[in-house]
């Protein structure tokens, strides 16, 4: 079974420009979360998806959104970039939202850097 | 209060020896806890979780870890550690009473294996 795949892996941007990020979940797993690590803050939680609709969702502005299709897809967008936000986001899907023993398996990242 | 607590930035141990890399978790009610391992320019990849029952769970690459509530941890152990286990580990834990279906993830531990 393929893993989680996430599109691009790099990617430089400048201030105030925007940015999506792609993520294709394992096959079958219907819920998609996005987490941002970085070296001073660590791994936080940005939003969780699951069924086209945001379940979760972490303390990130409003610049940071997201979105998943029909077919478990999701993308995330940040708007009016800031140097702050050049890190690595991480994908992850499980199985369901509502089973919380279910582990979550990551995508290999989107590195963002931000000049 | 930090919810999840990894208090050794980095451990270093022999190849062959036994290693702990150390997790603490303060939630209320019923923690799903987890162990990931972060190899350079990767995603993160699952170890291990605890959820219910016996409180030594084993999980991949000879890794398992020992869930002990009275002390409310979750360290991480392998009896004979490898060069290759060199990577940053991660704890986290599911607190749906507290946080909703997100993980929240300890600071990271790096680990280093010497030969």
């Amino acid at each position: 079974k393929a893993g989680v795949t996430q599109t691009p892996r790099y990617l430089i941007k400048t201030r105030g420009q925007q940015v999506t990020l792609s993520c294709s979940p394992i096959s079958g797993h219907r819920s998609v979360s996005w987490y941002q690590q970085t070296p001073g803050q660590g791994l936080q939680f940005l939003f969780e998806y699951f069924s086209e609709t945001q379940r979760n969702k972490g303390n990130f502005p409003g610049r940071f959104s997201g979105r998943q299709f029909s077919n478990s897809r999701s993308e995330m967008n940040v708007s009016t970039l800031e140097l702050g936000d050049s890190a690595l986001y991480l994908c992850a899907s499980s199985l369901e939202a509502g089973a919380s023993y279910n582990e979550q398996f990551f995508g290999p990242g989107t590195r963002l850097t931000v000049l | 209060a930090q919810s999840v607590a990894q208090p050794e930035d980095q451990v270093n141990v022999a190849e062959g020896n036994p290693l702990t890399v150390k997790c603490t978790y303060s939630v209320s009610g019923n923690p799903y806890l987890f162990w990931y391992v972060q190899y350079p320019n990767r995603g993160l990849q699952f170890l291990l979780k605890y959820i219910t029952g016996d409180n030594l769970v084993k999980g991949s690459y000879g890794f398992e870890a020992e869930f002990n509530k009275s002390q409310t941890s979750f360290h991480l152990k392998k009896p004979s550690a490898l060069v290759s286990d060199s990577a940053l580990y991660f704890c986290a834990v599911r607190a749906v009473r507290q946080y909703g279906n997100k993980l929240v993830f300890g600071a990271g531990t790096i680990l280093r294996v010497k030969s």
